[in-house]
């Protein structure tokens, strides 16, 4: 299996652009879809990436998702960061069982 | 409007059992699946398992396979997870999600139910 390593925390000020990575330890980041979910405090996780890079409806287009099969990872990344987006991120594959696999999540700080 | 509703907070001692439920609403309950992830205070969450409530198909996380069980009544479009013997380290926040597919992301989250197992 694969595990599935984010930073445990990324910081910035309001206004600016952020980048949260997901490397992907053994297999290729392409070979399944990746998705984002952010969580606020004391609140249910809600999905702001889904298959890579799409958005649900209702998510601002300041959040975009990639993939980069070179460094074998995928990256969430919120521009003009509102005090709102302050919450822990999660990226998520699944295996060659379709299990679901979770990054340790990652804490951003909007200060 | 699509709505998973959980079961409210449980305390149980060690040893106890409990099943804890998770209503979908709102859309056809057999055509998609519902995921348990766990999240143990201040921790990350973990996939525990799924099922298609349609056909009873199951699949565990190796991490939970045996540990717990997951099943669903389509009659009352409800999911559920049980423990027959609970322990002081189950003790932890729940989440019920529903899927359109597998592989497919979440597109829904309950509200969650927090189990605490102390005695």
């Amino acid at each position: 299996n694969f595990m599935l390593t984010q930073p445990h925390s990324v910081s910035e000020s309001p206004g600016k652009t952020v980048t949260i990575s997901c490397t992907r330890s053994s297999g290729s980041i392409a070979s399944n879809y990746v998705q984002w979910y952010q969580q606020r405090p004391g609140s249910s996780p809600t999905t702001v990436i889904y298959e890579d890079n799409q958005r649900p409806s209702g998510v601002p287009d300041r959040f975009s998702g990639s993939i980069d099969s070179s460094s074998n990872s995928a990256s969430l990344t919120i521009s003009g960061l509102k005090t709102e987006d302050e919450a822990d991120y999660y990226c998520q594959s699944y295996d060659s069982s379709i299990h679901w696999v979770f990054g340790g999540g990652t804490k951003l700080t909007v200060l | 409007e699509v709505q998973l509703v959980q079961s409210g907070a449980e305390v149980k001692k060690p040893g106890e059992s409990l099943k804890i439920s998770c209503k979908g609403s709102g859309y056809s309950f057999t055509s998609y699946w519902i995921g348990w992830v766990r999240q143990m205070p201040g921790k990350g969450l973990e996939w525990m398992g799924i099922i298609y409530p349609g056909d009873s198909d199951t699949r565990y996380s190796p991490s939970f396979q045996g540990q717990v069980t997951i099943s669903a009544d389509k009659s009352i479009s409800t999911a559920y997870l049980q423990w027959s013997s609970l322990k002081a380290s189950d003790t932890a926040m729940y989440y019920c999600a529903r899927a359109p597919g597998v592989p497919a992301a979440v597109d829904y989250w309950g509200q969650g139910t927090l189990v605490t197992v102390s005695s």
